[in-house]
């Protein structure tokens, strides 16, 4: 049973460029999160979404930030633009459905680790 | 506003020594709470949960935590580390209930044990 994948798990871009992150949820899981963790900080929630739909994004930065869960295929983070502030390792997590019985114990991905030069 | 507070940074043991990390949350309503690990260079592993019932929960590892409503807090405990409880560990609330809420992390406690 795989669990949260991620891809790629390093990833290097110059200033200007633009960063796309994968994630592919758990089995079954219908709900994914994506958090962001700097330097010597916990992580802090960026987005919630299910498959379609975006259901939280009060952590998303206002602008270069978005994100995506299409009917067929991983969940996409896209940060355009990227300035070196942004290098930081990018989290996602997967949570079943709440029907279930589940509840919302998130899994975490691997993590992918991005640096702007 | 929701938050959660490791006033523990960096935690250094020998081996067989007893570990308590604290953490304290403010979050208005019913609450969910979780321990997470990170070893070193790996992802976030669950090592347990309370979401209702018996405030003492035993996770995975020998790892226990006790969920004080009257304290806000949710510490957690091993009678006895091993040097590969090496890690870092962070403490996480969301909404109770049945819902997908958003986690709220604490800032993590890094403990180095040594044999």
């Amino acid at each position: 049973n795989a669990g949260v994948m991620q891809n790629p798990r390093h990833l290097v871009r110059r200033r200007g460029q633009e960063a796309r992150l994968r994630c592919s949820p758990m089995k079954g899981h219908s709900h994914v999160y994506w958090y962001r963790q700097l330097p010597e900080e916990g992580l802090k929630f960026m987005v919630y979404l299910q498959k379609e739909n975006i259901i939280d994004e009060s952590g998303m930065p206002k602008e270069r930030f978005s994100a995506e869960f299409p009917k067929e295929g991983p969940s996409i983070l896209r940060i355009q633009q990227v300035v070196r502030g942004d290098s930081a390792a990018y989290f996602c997590a997967s949570s079943p459905p709440e029907t279930s019985g589940g509840r919302d114990t998130q899994y975490f991905g691997p993590g992918t680790r991005l640096t702007v030069l | 506003a929701q938050s959660v507070s490791q006033h523990n940074h960096h935690v250094i043991l020998s081996e067989a020594a007893s570990l308590e990390l604290g953490c304290n949350y403010s979050y208005g309503g019913t609450v969910n709470l979780f321990w997470y690990v990170q070893y070193p260079g790996q992802h976030l592993q669950l090592l347990l949960k309370y979401f209702s019932g018996d405030p003492l929960v035993k996770g995975i590892k020998g790892f226990e935590a006790e969920f004080i409503k009257s304290k806000f807090s949710f510490n957690l405990r091993k009678p006895s580390v091993q040097w590969s409880d090496t890690a870092e560990y962070f403490c996480a609330v969301n909404g109770g209930g049945y819902n997908t809420d958003k986690l709220i992390f604490g800032t993590g406690t890094r403990l180095q044990v040594f044999p």
